[in-house]
């Protein structure tokens, strides 16, 4: 099956520090979502990106599509302590309206 | 609204037992989906449902099974448990599309010994 391959695996930083990361294919994908998964808790979906190229805000959290339809990318503001957990890419591949390719997470902890 | 119940919440099987693990909705969706997640790893789809009576394998279907007799309920059912399914099992449910926001239950946290 299609892999996605996100991008830190892990990040430690400080409270207010901006946060990047990212998720790469090797085949298009037609929708790109970010979901959050706080411990003990199902993925909550953040942002849904429908066009390449597509950028799209979500408050602090600002997500792209990349125009070759093989990456996207998640940019988190001034980051703040309830941003800690662990950050999901997904996407749907072309003619796989059913089915969403989930990437391995980024965890993120913020360090006192 | 309740949303994505699932239950139940923990359970600990030993080697070749069976069990079912429950999954409902109250929002009328049509699409269900039944995902595992181990330790350190993002989602892997075991099946999915379209609609009442419409189920269909995912990336890693083997040692299960489904059934969707109603739009509300898609249990999934263990035959033989074996260490390899350990995981947390999430199920979701979406409208019309997988592109749409898919709803989460909180999770089944499973262990086989």
């Amino acid at each position: 099956g299609q892999q996605l391959n996100q991008s830190p695996q892990s990040m430690f930083i400080q409270e207010g520090e901006d946060v990047s990361m990212n998720c790469t294919s090797s085949s298009i994908f037609n929708t790109w979502l970010w979901y959050k998964q706080d411990p003990g808790e199902g993925p909550v979906l953040l942002i849904a990106l429908y066009k390449a190229g597509e950028l799209t805000s979500n408050g602090r959290l600002t997500a792209q599509f990349g125009i070759t339809r093989k990456d996207s990318f998640l940019n988190i503001s001034a980051s703040i302590p309830s941003d800690v957990g662990i950050y999901f890419c997904a996407g749907q591949p072309p003619g796989g309206n059913e089915k969403l390719t989930f990437g391995t997470g980024t965890r993120l902890t913020i360090i006192p | 609204n309740a949303g994505v119940t699932q239950t139940p919440k923990f359970r600990i099987l030993k080697i070749g037992q069976s069990m079912t693990l429950q999954c409902a909705q109250d929002m009328n969706h049509n699409y269900m989906y039944w995902y595992r997640q181990d330790p350190g790893m993002g989602l892997k789809l075991i099946y999915y449902s379209v609609g009442a009576g419409i189920t269909d394998k995912g990336e890693v279907p083997n040692g299960y099974n489904v059934s969707r007799s109603t739009t509300e309920d898609f249990p999934l059912r263990l035959e033989l448990a074996a260490p390899s399914q350990t995981s947390v099992y999430f199920c979701a449910s979406t409208y019309y599309s997988s592109n749409q926001p898919q709803h989460f239950g909180d999770g089944t946290r499973l262990s086989i010994l």
